[in-house]
């Protein structure tokens, strides 16, 4: 049981815009910033979004994040084939005293 | 650009100690914090540790009892110890350097990762 709650997948065709939802607490996401990981498959995470909107260089705008509460989201417009791969959020858990993830969301492009 | 390289046995017998240890390239081990994080097959990330040069270090409170990660300045890598490991350790190990601190409401972030290493425990 994760502490950030994903919904397990999600889907899309080429094109489309998907969204994936992370939920939490006040002691994690409420009181801190967001991050989220891409992981291909057979690959190692790699940092996709930190501090809730910010993208890293060479991540593509199509990226987006967004935080409201103790909630965040994940937007990917213009889907595309290559962005199949499970998608990881993650904060700094105050009353755990470390970082949490969530249980992570199977993106399928159809 | 910074570069992660895990290292260590592939296979550990169980109730016997794990360790592992990640090389940094490209930058100083004395500027950032790093950290460990699994991940079983099929299953998702757990964080396991972080450490400083300064000497802090943080663990996840369900292996607290277990773990110890620590940092080797003079060889610029940082290493990871779990003991009295069972199947359930049984896991792909990542190192990771962590970016800002945990000032401000900010959570840090783990911008740059090993490519990982599959630990079996027999």
């Amino acid at each position: 049981q994760s502490v950030l709650t994903q919904p397990p997948s999600a889907s899309g065709t080429p094109g489309q815009r998907v969204t994936i939802s992370c939920s939490g607490s006040r002691s994690n996401i409420g009181n801190r910033t967001v991050n989220w990981y891409q992981q291909l498959p057979g690959t190692a995470p790699k940092l996709l979004i930190y501090r809730n909107i910010q993208r890293p260089l060479g991540v593509p705008d199509r990226f987006s994040g967004s935080k409201s509460g103790t909630s965040a989201s994940l937007a990917i417009s213009g889907l595309q084939s290559e962005d199949e791969a499970d998608y990881y959020c993650s904060a700094w858990d105050d009353s755990l005293n470390g970082w949490v993830f969530g249980g992570g969301t199977k993106l399928t492009v159809l | 650009q910074v570069q992660l390289q895990e290292s260590g046995p592939g296979l550990v017998k169980a109730s016997e100690t794990l360790s592992l240890t990640c090389s940094v390239s490209g930058d100083s081990i004395s500027f950032y914090n790093w950290a460990w994080i699994r991940q079983p097959a099929g299953k998702g990330l757990e964080w396991i540790g972080r450490t400083h040069s300064s000497g802090s270090t943080s663990y996840n409170s369900a292996l607290k009892s277990r773990v110890n990660v620590s940092v080797d300045k003079s060889k610029n890598h940082f290493s990871l110890t779990l003991s009295s490991v069972t199947a359930a350790d049984t896991a792909v190990y990542y190192c990771a350097r962590v970016l800002e601190g945990l000032f401000g409401g900010s959570s840090g972030w783990f911008d740059t990762w090993g490519q990982g290493i599959v630990v079996t425990v027999s």
